[in-house]
């Protein structure tokens, strides 16, 4: 099983200010790597597929980097709709596998 | 447009059975994978199995093959996630999802989930 860890677990960010989200494979995983944003309440939400591509009606201000084992989200100006838990997922392996998500908090 | 809606809220004590439901509208059900995904109160997502209602082919985790099963009726557009004999520890909301499609090409990452459905098991 490729076990996927992200960091922080919780993350307090200023309107306006950046976010970096970081999740890690214990093994490469290409770029077969997505992003979801689960919001209270809700199921959780594509945002970004192959490590860096916006899902459809995603914000520009989401983008993904990273490749192999390490990679990273990030939220260029933070907007109060943003608060949420964000969860990596790879999918280069059939077990597909999640990470334990980070949770962002508006400071 | 695509959905997924999923079956209600449950609360059953601890041995009964129980089936729950994800109905798909709005494409061909049979040609894209469904999977389960359990999140625990307060916590993280958790993908159990998945289903390809074309040809019926399951996939479990390591965790939870044997624990639960999935099936999938082509006619009505719906799969299901299923218990034999619940216990406390199965608590939480169960998640379907459709896999995602672009350019003829398929992955085992989702972009249209149910709404979830709530499952408490207590005595």
């Amino acid at each position: 099983e490729i076990v996927m860890t992200q960091s922080p677990a919780t993350l307090s960010v200023s309107p306006g200010e950046r976010a970096t989200l970081s999740c890690r494979a214990s093994q490469s995983v290409t770029s077969d790597l997505a992003w979801y944003q689960q919001k209270p309440g809700q199921p959780p939400r594509l945002l970004i597929f192959g490590a860096s591509t916006r899902a459809t009606g995603v914000p520009a201000r989401f983008s993904g980097s990273g490749s192999g084992t390490e990679f990273t989200l990030t939220i260029s100006s933070l907007q109060s709709e943003d608060l949420a838990v964000y969860y990596c997922q790879q999918y280069n392996h059939w077990q597909i596998t999640f990470g334990g998500g980070t949770k962002v908090e508006i400071k | 447009e695509v959905q997924l809606v999923q079956s209600g809220p449950e609360v059953k004590r601890p041995g009964e059975s129980l089936k729950i439901s994800c109905k798909g509208s709005g494409y061909s059900f049979s040609d894209y994978w469904i999977v389960w995904v359990r999140q625990r109160p307060g916590k993280g997502l958790e993908w159990m199995g998945n289903i390809y209602p074309g040809d019926f082919d399951i996939k479990y985790s390591p965790s939870y093959q044997g624990q639960v099963s999935v099936s999938a009726d082509r006619s009505i557009s719906t799969a299901f996630l299923q218990w034999t004999s619940l216990k406390a520890s199965d608590s939480g909301i169960y998640f379907c999802a459709r896999q995602f499609c672009r350019d003829y090409t398929c992955y085992f990452l989702f972009d249209s989930w149910g709404q979830g459905t709530p499952v408490t098991v207590s005595a």
